[in-house]
């Protein structure tokens, strides 16, 4: 089974439009560990958030944000406003402890048209 | 900021031929990794390793595979006899303590190999 679920795995929108990525995540451990990662065109990987399984207050970076829900077992992550320079893929990852391995999504492949 | 170095950017090899992909973690960083991405796929956890030793590795890393920290700044990574589906984008990651501590992975630009 599908540790981490990202069900989109393409999105387009237009510039300035608001677009939400959807993660949901499966595991039997109390405490876990919650990132989103960004992969640009260039392809590296570009650490955006982490939560952690006992934290579970939102966060707003900027347009960036982030809401976890325990009860679903999801962490969505929210662009407001979109630009061109969102377009990339997102990855959602979990990590259990201690922590030596992530477990990735497939990834969404977000396209800001402008 | 620093950065976990990886090189060589691409590299091509042929099928049966030993390859190593070199990293360099971030300087002060105890727990190394690697990753592979094959092209449009998910991201995979391949190995962990602290203290000289692997911590953790995934049914991928299998026999063919080896890591190595040969001095205190390298880290590498060694597929003995490469086959095709060797063909991914390999990521090197390090991270200062355990994820357990509130710490992140931070990961290199990758390595793209091609196995023809």
């Amino acid at each position: 089974a599908q540790k981490v679920t990202q069900a989109q795995t393409e999105i387009s929108v237009v510039e300035k439009e608001d677009v939400t990525l959807d993660c949901v995540y499966e595991t039997r451990d109390t405490t876990y560990y919650l990132f989103w990662y960004k992969q640009p065109p260039s392809g590296e990987l570009v650490f955006l958030i982490r939560r952690n399984s006992f934290d579970e207050q939102n966060e707003i970076s900027g347009r960036y944000s982030w809401n976890f829900q325990k009860s679903t077992s999801s962490f969505n992550f929210t662009i407001t406003a979109s630009q061109v320079v969102d377009s990339a893929v997102y990855f959602c990852a979990l990590s259990e402890p201690p922590g030596n391995q992530f477990y990735f999504g497939t990834g969404t492949s977000l396209t800001v048209i402008p | 900021e620093p950065e976990v170095t990886q090189t060589p950017s691409h590299q091509v090899t042929q099928m049966g031929q030993e390859v190593i992909l070199r990293c360099v973690p971030i300087s002060n960083h105890l727990y190394f990794y690697w990753y592979r991405q094959i092209l449009g796929q998910k991201v995979e956890f391949l190995v962990s390793f602290y203290n000289n030793e692997i911590s953790e590795k995934s049914e991928i890393f299998d026999d063919q595979f080896s890591v190595e920290r040969p001095d205190g700044s390298n880290f590498t990574l060694k597929i003995r006899s490469t086959k095709l589906e060797d063909s991914a984008m390999y990521f090197c990651a390090s991270s200062p303590e355990l994820i357990s501590t509130n710490e992140k992975l931070f990961f290199g630009s990758g390595t793209q190999l091609s196995v023809l």
